[in-house]
């Protein structure tokens, strides 16, 4: 599975967009790449997920460079209850595995 | 997720102690799993099930031991517990989509301190 690196910590004032990077350089062609988010200790919260293309629900854009090798996750409009730690998966077609790393820590500033 | 339920939220036990933790999903999913956390780091998981007749350890099954009771129902035992596994465990859940896509969905975890 390949492996994604994270900033440790972000912030972000409430309002603006919020742009979270992650790498995940050794990707190969049928992983896709999916965003959680944990609030303080609670459940992860699936964002969304994507293979090749941009993709966008309601929450979030979730944007994968041309070759697969970085992604960057978009709130569009922060508000302070995204206030989390973000993970970044990446998880090949037809494996269970979710191989979480200690993701982002996001604070949105008031 | 409301459609996922663990039980019981929060547990406080002694060392030597067996307990059990549960979870149930009303989501129709066949793929159940459970995870722990320790603090600061990422969810490491320890047994999952891709059916009721399935059973597959983790990374972390040493200490550990599942039962799948039927299709919604997924508990994880500690049968002689010890303060290493201090942690906040999570189940989860997923089906297997058309194209390879797989979206675990989450419960609200149970937080257990072993004394």
């Amino acid at each position: 599975d390949a492996k994604t690196t994270q900033p440790p910590s972000m912030d972000c004032a409430e309002g603006r967009a919020a742009n979270l990077p992650c790498n995940h350089s050794t990707i190969s062609g049928n992983e896709y790449v999916y965003w959680y988010r944990q609030i303080h200790s609670q459940g992860p919260q699936y964002i969304i997920h994507g293979l090749k293309n941009n993709e966008t629900n309601e929450m979030a854009s979730l944007i994968i460079t041309e070759d697969r090798k970085s992604s960057t996750l978009i709130l569009p409009h922060a508000t302070l209850r995204d206030t989390a730690v973000y993970y970044c998966i990446v998880r090949g077609s037809g494996t269970y595995k979710y191989i979480f790393g200690t993701g982002t820590r996001l604070k949105v500033l008031a | 997720d409301a459609d996922v339920t663990q039980t019981p939220r929060n547990r406080i036990t002694k060392t030597g102690k067996r307990i059990m933790l549960e979870c149930s999903q009303t989501k129709g999913h066949d793929r159940m799993y459970w995870y722990r956390q320790d603090p600061g780091l990422g969810l490491r998981l320890i047994y999952y099930s891709f059916d009721v007749k399935d059973i597959n350890k983790g990374e972390i099954s040493d200490g550990y031991s599942v039962s799948r009771q039927a299709q919604a129902k997924f508990s994880l035992s500690l049968e002689s517990a010890i303060p290493n596994q201090t942690a906040l465990y999570f189940c989860a859940t997923s089906d297997l989509e058309f194209g390879g896509e797989e979206t675990q969905y989450f419960g609200p975890g149970t937080r257990l301190l072993v004394l």
